[in-house]
């Protein structure tokens, strides 16, 4: 079984800070990370994924994250915030062996909030 | 290419009643789950659809059932609402054994029970 923390429920920053949600997750077996972002009344966006190769991921709007496996950690950062990255993040697992029936393990999330 | 559309995307209803949620999966996914997301918490996995069968299930009792139909759509329903089913229910669709994870989440449903 997986199981995801989120460290943070609510982050702070100022507009054009640097800011880091941090993820740590649990398993017994290899998976599969995601971030995922939600804005105000609206569905889940994929921000960025770890399946294999380098451990450094790139996403969409700037963010990156770094799969740490001795850490079993899979922190999102971003060097510098903007008002409109106001939303809720959540990171999820999946195990690399589900096949067809895999699912998503979803963290509490963490409510990003940018100020000016 | 659509996305995902669910609807309604508000719904009201009393403790006891049954609700049926509406999911229209993006064009070519031919895999749908359900989610659960109760205020505050992330997102719970119900269960999963291919080929019109259920073919995964999270810890929820056998009052959501779902369908999948032959265009891929599909709906969730719920009978004997209780209280704690309050939450916004999401759809994600994927193409079967997708290698790369490509979920696609619609903007959920919105259901409280009174």
């Amino acid at each position: 079984a997986q199981s995801v923390t989120q460290l943070d429920s609510q982050v702070p920053v100022f507009e054009e800070a640097p800011v880091e949600l941090r993820c740590n997750y649990s398993s017994s077996v290899s998976v599969y990370l995601f971030w995922y972002v939600q804005y105000p009344n609206q569905g889940l966006q994929l921000l960025l994924k770890y399946l294999s190769g380098s451990t450094l991921v790139k996403g969409i709007n700037g963010f990156e994250a770094e799969f740490n496996k001795s850490q079993t950690s899979f922190h999102l950062r971003k060097p510098s915030v903007h008002i409109s990255d106001t939303a809720e993040y959540f990171c999820a697992v999946s195990s690399r062996y589900g096949g067809a029936t895999n699912k998503l393990i979803f963290g509490t999330g963490t409510l990003l909030a940018v100020q000016p | 290419e659509t996305g995902v559309t669910q609807s309604p995307t508000h719904l009201i209803k009393t403790r006891g009643q049954q609700v049926t949620l509406r999911c229209s999966s993006q064009s070519g996914h031919n895999t749908v789950s359900w989610y659960q997301q109760a205020l505050g918490q992330g997102p719970q996995f119900i269960f999963q659809y291919y080929r019109e069968e259920e073919n995964g299930r999270g810890n929820f009792p056998p009052r959501f059932s779902g369908l999948q139909f032959p265009n891929y759509s599909s709906e969730l329903n719920v009978n004997a609402l209780e209280l704690d089913d309050s939450a916004l229910y999401l759809c994600a669709s994927r193409r079967y054994l997708d290698s790369n994870y490509g979920y696609t989440f619609g903007s959920g449903t919105r259901l409280t029970v009174v």
